[in-house]
């Protein structure tokens, strides 16, 4: 059965700061990777995927997320955080061999202070 | 493209009370899903559906029926609905071949049971 796991629950980042968010799977073939951003009250936008090639995947909004097999992980970067990044990550793992079943990690929510 | 449509966006049932979580999709996706979230639990898949005709439970189908006629609806049943079921709703459709997979989510249902 395949999961995920985002170890940080929270996480305050000052307004300018660089952010990186922690994602670990555990999925016994090639998986397929993704970051979602969820602002409050609204629903999931996808902010960057991976499925194959190269393993650092550039996505929307500045946010990027490198692949490391061997650590199984898969995390989220942005160099410089504005005050709108202020929103809940949620980082997921899914498989066509598993019937394209997405599973999701529990999330972390991003405070971004002034 | 309207995407993935979801209605209601908020709905108040009493307990026991039974209501259909309507999901519609325009993008001929044979994979659909549904949802719940909960504070610090992410997003847990309920039931899933590879195509019509095709359904299957996920990691917490309890309490929920689905049914999947055609491509486009997956509808969501809560035959007696009970407070524990008090969350957000989210439909998803899945689609674009191998090596392309994407998840588009509908805006959400915020189920309140008392």
């Amino acid at each position: 059965a395949q999961s995920v796991t985002q170890p940080d629950i929270h996480i305050t980042v000052s307004e300018g700061a660089s952010l990186e968010l922690r994602c670990n799977y555990s999925y016994g073939a090639t998986p397929y990777l993704f970051w979602y951003v969820q602002s409050p009250g609204q629903g999931l936008q996808l902010l960057l995927k991976y499925f194959s090639g190269d393993t650092l995947v550039q996505g929307i909004k500045g946010f990027e997320a490198e692949f490391k097999r061997s650590q199984s992980s898969f995390n989220l970067r942005k160099p410089s955080v504005h005050w709108s990044d202020a929103a809940e990550y949620f980082c997921a793992v899914g498989a066509r061999a598993a019937g394209n079943k997405l599973t999701f990690g529990g999330g972390t929510r991003v405070l971004v202070k002034p | 493209n309207a995407g993935v449509t979801q209605t209601p966006k908020f709905q108040v049932l009493k307990t026991g009370q039974s209501m259909t979580l309507q999901c519609a999709q325009d993008m001929n996706h044979e994979y659909m899903s549904w949802y719940r979230q909960d504070p610090g639990m992410g997003l847990r898949l309920i039931h899933y559906s590879v195509g019509a005709g095709i359904t299957d439970q996920g990691e917490v189908p309890n309490g929920y029926n689905v049914s999947r006629s055609t491509t486009e609806d997956f509808p969501l049943r809560l035959l007696s609905a009970a407070p524990s079921q008090t969350s957000v709703y989210f439909c998803a459709s899945i689609g674009g071949g191998a090596g392309n997979t994407e998840a588009f989510f509908g805006q959400g249902t915020r189920l309140t049971v008392v």
